[in-house]
Order: C-alpha cells, then sequence, then structure tokens
C-alpha cells in the first residue's frame, strides 16, 4: 500500500500565524484528500486535491482559511492560515488506491496542531 | 445528507470475548464500506472492508456482516485482545470514481485483561 510521510507531526502555534502541513507519497497517486479530526471526534474531509486543478473544498471549509497546493503526484500541502485555538486538531492526509492491497484510502500518521 | 451511524460510542469487553460495533447508513448509493482502527498518536489504519455483493467478510478475528435490505452493517472481532484497544471508525463510499469516505463518529473500544 501507500506510505504517507507527513510533516510536521506535532507543533504548537501562536494564534494569528499560519503553519503549513506536508504530505508525501511514495507512488503517484490521482487524488489526495486532507482531512481534520478534532480531539476524540471523527473524521471531517477539508478538500480534496488533484494535480493539476484547484482543490475543491467541503462546506464549511474555505481556501482562504486552508488553502492548498498540489504541485505533482506524490505531494501536497495544506496551509492553516489564520490560526486560532478553535483550529487546533489532527490534521490527515490520504489517498485512494485504486489498484493492490489494500484497495481504498490510506492515511497518513497526521500533524497534531496546538494552537495557543 | 449523507450519514453514517456508529454506535456504541464506547464499549468495554473481556479478553477473549467478542467486540461487535454496529453502523447504519442512509445513502444507498453507497457501494464501500471499510472500517478503520485508530491508535492514538496515528492515523486511521484499514482494517476491513466489504461491498454490498457480499453479507459477509472474514479476515482473521474481524468480520463483517453487512444487511443492504436495512441499510446495516457491523464489525465483529473475535477473541478480542486488549492490543485490539482503540478507536474503530466505520465510513462508506461510493467506490468508484472521485467518492469521498463519509466516517462514522467513532467506538473506542478498551478489551481488558
Amino acid at each position: 500500500s501507500a506510505v504517507i510521510s507527513q510533516k510536521p507531526s506535532r507543533d504548537i502555534c501562536q494564534r494569528g500565524t499560519s503553519l503549513t502541513i506536508q504530505c508525501q507519497v511514495d507512488s503517484q497517486v490521482t487524488m489526495m484528500f486532507w482531512y481534520r479530526q478534532q480531539p476524540g471526534q471523527s473524521l471531517t474531509l477539508i478538500a480534496t486535491a488533484n494535480q493539476g486543478s484547484e482543490a475543491t473544498y467541503e462546506s464549511g471549509f474555505v481556501i482562504d482559511k486552508f488553502p492548498i497546493s498540489r504541485p505533482n503526484l506524490t505531494f501536497s500541502t495544506l496551509t492553516v492560515s489564520n490560526m486560532s485555538p478553535e483550529d487546533s486538531s489532527i490534521y490527515l492526509c490520504s489517498v485512494k488506491q485504486y489498484t493492490g492491497a489494500p484497495y481504498g484510502y490510506t492515511f497518513g500518521s497526521g500533524t497534531r496542531l496546538t494552537v495557543v | 445528507q449523507q450519514q453514517v451511524k456508529q454506535s456504541p460510542q464506547s464499549l468495554i469487553v473481556q479478553k477473549g470475548g467478542i467486540s461487535i460495533i454496529n453502523c447504519a447508513y442512509e445513502n444507498t448509493a453507497f457501494d464501500y464500506f471499510p472500517w478503520y482502527q485508530q491508535f492514538p498518536g496515528k492515523g486511521p489504519a484499514l482494517l476491513i472492508a466489504i461491498r454490498p455483493d457480499v453479507s459477509e467478510k472474514k479476515e482473521g478475528r474481524f468480520t463483517i456482516s453487512f444487511n443492504k435490505s436495512a441499510k446495516q452493517f457491523s464489525l465483529h472481532i473475535m477473541d478480542s485482545q486488549p492490543g485490539d484497544s482503540a478507536t474503530y471508525f466505520c465510513a462508506a463510499s461510493m467506490g468508484s470514481g472521485y467518492s469521498t469516505l463519509t466516517f462514522g463518529k467513532g467506538t473506542m473500544l478498551l478489551v481488558s485483561p
């Protein structure tokens, strides 16, 4: 299965600043996804990032707050802008595999963000 | 609105017992139903998945039971072990094309020694 590396694994940031999270995949993938998991909660999809096109954002998430880059088929970044304590969450990168095992969606280990 | 409802929220099972987690969905277009296991500090890991053309799928101690008419599916963990203590998420998607996963709210499982 695809191996996903996320950086940083955790960070503590001051409110009003921005953090860019990197997601590197060991194989070329068409679709990459960014999720947010608030403490003790389920996963909520932020956006879908396809190479060569603008990211598609889910309801409640906007590009100005969560800009995404997808420069090639193995890499993506998510920026959390103008952070507030409410942005404290785990941010997860995910890819979808259409072939091989396991078929389906693979997740990185996440970036644990604390905003103070 | 697409929803996947998961229960129970938390579960305590004795070592060697059977853990059962249930999910129900609304969107009949869903055709791919995975279960994820998440340990603290880690991302979710795909455990087992099923498509609606079968009623049951077993992989080792983990079994998914699927009831298409009731729009329900469940995860059974046989001979539960302390190492199974984790949070489990059910999910659903339209498996082909550019669909995304809709997750349940998760079940925190504790297997006591």
